[in-house]
């Protein structure tokens, strides 16, 4: 079985401010996806990033950065210089590609509020 | 590309009433994924089709719950004699076959039982 856990429940920044969403995962599987989605107050969940149990390079694509360390089972994710429109869930995800190909496990989420 | 559509946005009935959800995915997607939110938590897995063929049920999804997708294109999740519990967010969802391969949600069907 999978699980994904998001310790923070809620964030508060100031616009500006980076801001770093946390999250831990367990699988027995030896490959698997971990992605990160954000969900807007309009509902729709938006993929963000993915990255493989093989490959902990870090990367960095415009203001989001992740950190990939499969030693503390974490897939922590950086918003840099956060904007008002950041403001939404943020959901931390893991797929295994072993037996359940095919089903994504969520942790809770944590709720990102960028203040003005 | 239009996205994965869901229809309707939202749905209030009452108790004991059957509803009919319908999702179109991405056209070149083969698999099709419904899953369940609830407040404050994250979706939660109901089922899953690879083309026309429902390959895998969560036990979430009670005997009042069916889903189809004829031909492998739409699919639609029907709930019968609705309760309660069965208010939620019905998220649907779509990829290509590999594994890792990201899937797409809709904007979900929000379902409020009176």
């Amino acid at each position: 079985a999978q699980k994904v856990t998001q310790a923070q429940t809620e964030i508060s920044v100031v616009e500006k401010e980076d801001v770093t969403l946390d999250c831990v995962y367990e699988t027995r599987d030896t490959t698997y996806y971990l992605f990160w989605y954000k969900q807007p107050p309009s509902g729709e969940l938006v993929f963000l990033i993915r990255r493989n149990s093989f490959d902990e390079q870090n990367e960095i694509s415009g203001r989001y950065s992740w950190n990939f360390q499969k030693s503390t089972s974490s897939f922590n994710f950086t918003i840099t210089a956060s904007q008002v429109v950041d403001s939404a869930v943020y959901f931390c995800a893991l797929i295994p590609c072993g037996g359940s190909n095919y089903k994504l496990t969520f942790g809770k989420g944590t709720l990102l509020t960028v203040n003005p | 590309d239009t996205g994965v559509s869901q229809n309707p946005r939202h749905k209030i009935t009452k108790r004991g009433q059957n509803v009919t959800f319908r999702c179109d995915p991405i056209s070149e997607h083969n698999r099709l994924y419904w899953y369940r939110q609830t407040l404050g938590q994250g979706p939660e897995f109901l089922t899953y089709f690879q083309n026309e063929a429902q390959l895998e049920k969560s036990r979430l999804l009670s005997d009042r719950f069916s889903a189809e997708r004829p031909k492998g294109s739409f699919s639609t999740l029907e709930i019968q004699r609705t309760e309660q519990g069965d208010s939620a967010m019905y998220l649907c969802a779509s990829s290509p076959d590999n594994c890792g391969q990201p899937q797409h949600f809709g904007d979900g069907t929000r379902l409020s039982i009176l």
